[in-house]
């Protein structure tokens, strides 16, 4: 089946600096990805919709300069959380969907900022 | 705009029964799909079921159906005899027609299986 890839697990950063999480589809082409940031105990919210080659879709209230993604190929995407603090330590997790297939998440990281 | 209600916070249930996990939504599109995810404490988002909106019979998978009521706008899922693997979050969540229509999610039931 599709399989989505998502690096790293957890990571742990200081406040000011930039976290990078990539989202690899292994095994199909990845047309449009999503991504979600989850805090505890609540639901998956959508911060960008993204399809290859093209800039990002950002959902309202989302900060584009501070969530840069990146889409540049069928197979990978990635997101950059930039100059992080730590009201962005959260739950984030990609949805990859290609032509036939339906959504495949990523296994998601957490974000700790310190 | 498309909207997921999922009214229960939290449901209990016996191993080896059946439970009933609340699920409606609302929107103006004609074409969607309707989603199930089981997501346990590691975070991963586990795909259980699928319904399109077409689909005259309740989709079925193992365990897991989905009772689709199109007129009542609901999409219950029903797990039968519940095991202690079941505990865990439920997410209900819907997609509009198109490979780029994102999903949207409901706010979640925990389910707690017991002895």
């Amino acid at each position: 089946g599709a399989v989505v890839s998502q690096h790293p697990s957890w990571v742990i950063c200081k406040s000011g600096t930039s976290v990078k999480i990539e989202c690899r589809s292994l095994d199909f082409q990845a047309t449009t990805m999503f991504w979600y940031r989850q805090f505890p105990k609540q639901s998956l919210m959508l911060m960008a919709t993204s399809n290859e080659g093209s800039k990002a879709t950002y959902e309202q209230g989302v900060e584009k300069d501070k969530f840069l993604i990146n889409h540049a190929s069928l197979t990978l995407s990635t997101l950059t959380v930039t100059s992080a603090h730590p009201e962005d330590s959260s739950f984030y997790i990609c949805s990859a969907r290609g032509l036939y297939y339906g959504y495949t998440f990523g296994s998601g990281t957490r974000l700790t900022v310190v | 705009a498309q909207k997921i209600t999922q009214t229960q916070p939290g449901m209990f249930v016996q191993e080896k029964e059946a439970v009933t996990l609340d699920c409606t939504y609302d929107t103006s599109d004609q074409s969607y799909g309707l989603f199930w995810y089981k997501q346990p404490s590691s975070g991963e988002m586990i795909f259980l079921i699928y319904q399109g909106s077409y689909d005259e019979q309740n989709a079925t998978e193992g365990r897991y159906s989905l009772n689709f009521q199109k007129a009542r706008k609901s999409a219950n899922l029903v797990i039968s005899a519940s095991q202690l693997g079941d505990s865990a979050m439920y997410f209900c969540a819907m997609s509009g027609a198109g490979t780029a229509s994102k999903l949207t999610f409901g706010t979640g039931t925990r389910l707690q299986v017991t002895l």
